[in-house]
């Protein structure tokens, strides 16, 4: 069985610029959680999904974060325009059934780097 | 919210060793404390958990305790080995609202030399 897969590893662009990161979860999984570790710190929630609905996106820092699930597959997480503190990794996450019991399945995460 | 303290941030045993990395938590509605190990180039990747109603649990060589009246967890490496040179982080979740949503430790980078 496939793992979670993200594109691309590495990006690394400048101030000012647009970014789209791509998490394709578990096959069958509806939960997808993004995730984002600066770094040296702790890894911060940014939001979940539940099929192609938006469950909790409370982690999202601020309006120029944009999270898309259509179809309830695979999911992309847009940066736009990225500032210096948008750098970090990004790591994409997926579980099965109940988000209280199901273990969480991550990607390796793609390391962003804004100049 | 839940606050997640990690302790050593960069741990260096020789092979064989022991390893204790301990963390702390603020929330006393916390209820599920996972680890995770994340090796160079993958992502974090569950190792062992505990819940709230069981004080210890063990598989293989790692284990992890929880004290809840002190309101930290550690987890316990025995006979390491290089490949469990990584980065660790501990998680709690479960907190006010009854949140399934992990706060994180910072992690820490554990070193085995042969």
């Amino acid at each position: 069985e496939a793992g979670v897969t993200q594109f691309p590893s590495h990006s690394v662009i400048e101030k000012g610029q647009t970014v789209t990161l791509r998490c394709d979860p578990i096959s069958g999984h509806d939960n997808l959680y993004w995730y984002r570790r600066v770094m040296g710190k702790e890894i911060k929630f940014l939001l979940h999904f539940v099929k192609e609905s938006k469950q909790d996106e409370s982690g999202m820092p601020n309006n120029r974060f944009l999270a898309e699930r259509t179809g309830g597959t695979y999911s992309t997480l847009k940066v736009q325009p990225a500032e210096l503190e948008d750098s970090g990794v990004y790591f994409c996450a997926s579980s099965a059934g109940t988000p209280t019991t199901d273990t969480q399945y991550f990607g390796p995460g793609t390391r962003l780097t804004v100049l | 919210g839940e606050n997640v303290e990690q302790h050593p941030s960069t741990l260096s045993v020789q092979e064989g060793d022991s390893a204790v990395i301990k963390c702390t938590y603020s929330d006393s509605a916390s209820n599920y404390f996972p680890w995770y190990k994340q090796e160079l180039g993958k992502g974090p990747q569950l190792i062992i958990d505990i819940r709230s109603n069981v004080g210890e649990k063990k598989d293989q060589r790692i284990a992890v305790t929880l004290n809840k009246t002190a309101k930290h967890f550690s987890l316990h490496i025995t006979e390491t080995q290089p490949e469990d040179s990584a980065v660790y982080f501990c998680a709690a979740s479960g907190a006010s609202g009854g949140s399934y949503i992990p706060t994180f430790g910072r992690g820490t980078s554990l070193i085995v030399h042969p």
